[in-house]
């Protein structure tokens, strides 16, 4: 089992829509938890950060996360084409992410 | 703005060479990283360190070798590149252990 999981893809979901991205963990003292944003030929980048059960929203994205199921997901509202991209799970105690999920929006 | 740089975007090495990759951030931050992305294998880290010559192995530390004998340079070397390291290379860095990372724009290597 990898240490961390990410839902396979591709996803693909149309303009407007809501995408969801899940991640799994195996590691229970897990303290933080980071959703990255990869573009294409780019290097990824800071989208969200969570540490506490529940939800954290920053504008039109949301993550949650359940440490007792050890998952955390990453809600887009009202998606876009601009959020095409692969996106990152990465459970910091050890600097793991997972393998990403590539998200296309199309119009 | 925090800022990495990495010595290079693209780099052409042939088997054998020794390789070295320079990563430097402006942050003064603590810790440094060195991961490889491949397609289908997402970002496995390489190396890390917490502090000026103290370095840790990540999951994939065989054939590389690291150096960081400054705060805000972290070395990645490759002592005798084989075709299997032909990679992304990205480095990272965070003020602490539970923070995020910043990323650097990554070196595509190429061993042939």
């Amino acid at each position: 089992q990898k240490e961390v999981e990410q839902n396979s893809g591709p996803l693909s979901v149309p303009e407007g829509a809501i995408a969801s991205l899940n991640c799994t963990y195996s590691d229970r003292v897990s303290q933080s938890f980071f959703w990255y944003r990869q573009y294409s030929g780019k290097s990824p980048e800071l989208i969200m950060s969570i540490y506490s059960n529940g939800d954290k929203e920053d504008g039109r994205f949301t993550a949650q996360l359940n440490k007792a199921s050890q998952y955390v997901s990453l809600l887009i509202r009202d998606s876009q084409p601009s959020d095409s991209a692969t996106y990152l799970c990465a459970v910091k105690s050890k600097s793991t992410f997972g393998d990403g999920t590539t998200l296309t929006v199309k119009p | 703005d925090v800022k990495v740089t990495q010595s290079s975007r693209y780099l052409v090495k042939r088997t054998g060479e020794k390789v070295f990759l320079e990563c430097v951030q402006d942050m003064d931050h603590e810790n440094m990283f060195w991961y490889r992305q491949d397609p289908g294998l997402g970002l496995r880290l390489i190396y890390f360190s917490y502090d000026v010559k103290m370095k840790e192995k990540g999951d994939i530390p065989e054939g590389y070798s690291v150096s960081r004998e400054k705060k805000e340079r972290f070395s990645l070397i490759l002592e005798s590149a084989s075709t299997n390291q032909t990679s992304m290379y990205l480095c990272a860095s965070t003020l602490g252990q539970g923070n995020e990372q910043f990323f650097g724009p990554g070196t595509r290597l190429t061993v042939l």
